[in-house]
């Protein structure tokens, strides 16, 4: 599908190991995080997300990180599965209901 | 429920042409969001409307580009006088509210020949 491109950063991972995807973002105003995974000719699906007031939230088998400090995000999922194989966006927001996303990185998970 | 419908999914165009997509919002939300999306990277955010209104399009480009959202049916995105560089994956999201909690639709793939 044309959003998993060959220029993607990509991170390949064993099965059932756990993985760790980061994101740098660039304006220290925003408030709101947001992970999103998409796969191959379908739209983004929510993963989870996070308000600057916190630091760490937690779902099903994944974790959110945020760092303020250094203006870096990550998501941490556990036992990787190969349904979790996709593309992984990070996107934030800045008050107004518009979202920024970032570039991308294609998970690959090897069975 | 059958989430945010977006029709059609794949629509080919030539240069010149008119491309018109649908967004139909999930049931009981009224604030719909465009998103573009080129290969290989991320959403590129374009417009923001509640019904009969613009909230924001700062991310729409100034010209061929417009958006409604009618009181009655669905959000429409035109583009006029289609270039190849138009050819992109479209989304449109909505929410209930109007907070960033708001959820995708399966996106338009436009392809310009």
């Amino acid at each position: 599908g044309e959003n998993v491109g060959l220029h993607l950063p990509t991170l390949s991972v064993q099965e059932g190991d756990n993985s760790i995807i980061n994101c740098a973002y660039s304006n220290s105003a925003s408030d709101y995080f947001i992970w999103y995974k998409q796969e191959s000719g379908k739209g983004p699906q929510f993963i989870i997300d996070i308000r600057s007031n916190m630091d760490k939230r937690q779902g099903q088998r994944v974790t959110v990180l945020l760092n303020k400090t250094v203006k870096h995000l990550s998501l941490q999922i556990a036992a990787t599965q190969p349904g979790d194989s996709a593309v992984y966006f990070c996107a934030e927001g800045a008050g107004r209901r518009a979202l920024t996303f970032g570039s991308g990185t294609r998970l690959q998970v090897q069975p | 429920n059958a989430g945010v419908m977006q029709n059609p999914r794949h629509l080919v165009r030539r240069r010149g042409q008119e491309a018109r997509l649908r967004c139909s919002p999930m049931k009981g939300h009224s604030h719909v969001y465009w998103y573009r999306q080129l290969p290989e990277e991320g959403l590129k955010f374009m417009v923001y409307l509640q019904k009969e209104n613009i909230i924001d399009e700062s991310g729409m480009p100034k010209e061929r580009f417009s958006a409604e959202f009618p009181k009655e049916g669905p959000s429409i995105l035109r583009i006029q006088q289609v270039v190849r560089g138009d050819s992109a994956a479209y989304f449109c999201a909505s929410s209930t509210d109007g907070n960033y909690g708001y959820t995708f639709g399966s996106g338009t793939r436009l392809t310009v020949v």
